[in-house]
């Protein structure tokens, strides 16, 4: 089966680094997508990976590893704002996105 | 418009009445998804769409119909509602099937 894992909650404080990991187990692989989602509001994109490696886009990296199934998303200088859920997805043979349940991340001054 | 729209916001819908949800777009993006998300669960795919005339099945398409007149539209209609079909509905469209969604507000179904 098809399964993506990711913590379902982490702590962090203002202007720190947190790590948000995501393991994937898909038919195929065509891409990684990470989303932030504010609570009562719709995802938004964060970044895409198809080569392993490190993709930077300011305060926040994606990295991928295809052979062991792994990514993770690294936000820096944590702000207030930052504080939603990170949802995780995988790109399958068909094209069509395989969703993680999402990491509910709550930042503390 | 600017972006994707749906309609309603939200809507609480008797169990065996029809009720489509509406979703525009003015992007000219070929495809087109309608999600479902549930508490503690990852947003799963009902239906989507690759092109204007085609659509195609998700991972939880029962009770559930689409359709696919033109680019900028994709209604999704659950014939006879049922409280299992309680949830956020999430529509979204992509370039083609292979580029980044982007999600319209939602509408939040409540079905007695």
């Amino acid at each position: 089966g098809q399964n993506i894992d990711q913590p379902t909650e982490m702590t962090a404080t203002e202007g720190a680094i947190v790590q948000i990991n995501c393991t994937y187990q898909t038919s195929g692989f065509n891409g990684l997508f990470w989303y932030q989602q504010h609570a009562g509001e719709a995802p938004t994109f964060l970044s895409y990976n198809v080569l392993d490696g490190l993709e930077e886009k300011g305060r926040f990296s994606s990295f991928l590893s295809r052979s062991i199934g792994y990514s993770y998303l690294l936000l820096k200088e944590l702000q207030m704002k930052d504080s939603a859920s990170y949802l995780c997805a995988v790109q399958d043979s068909n094209y069509q996105l395989i969703w993680g349940a999402g990491t509910k991340l709550i930042i503390k001054p | 418009i600017a972006g994707i729209t749906q309609a309603p916001t939200s809507q609480i819908l008797a169990a065996g009445r029809r009720m489509t949800l509406r979703c525009t777009q003015d992007m000219r993006h070929n495809a087109m998804y309608w999600y479902r998300q549930d508490l503690g669960l990852g947003l799963r795919l009902i239906h989507y769409s690759n092109t204007a005339g085609t659509t195609g099945k998700g991972e939880v398409p029962d009770g559930y119909s689409v359709s696919r007149a033109n680019t900028d539209d994709f209604p999704l209609t659950l014939a006879s509602a049922v409280p299992s079909q309680t949830s956020v509905y999430f529509c979204a469209s992509s370039m083609d099937a292979n580029n980044e969604q982007f999600f319209g507000p939602g509408t939040r179904l409540t079905v007695l």
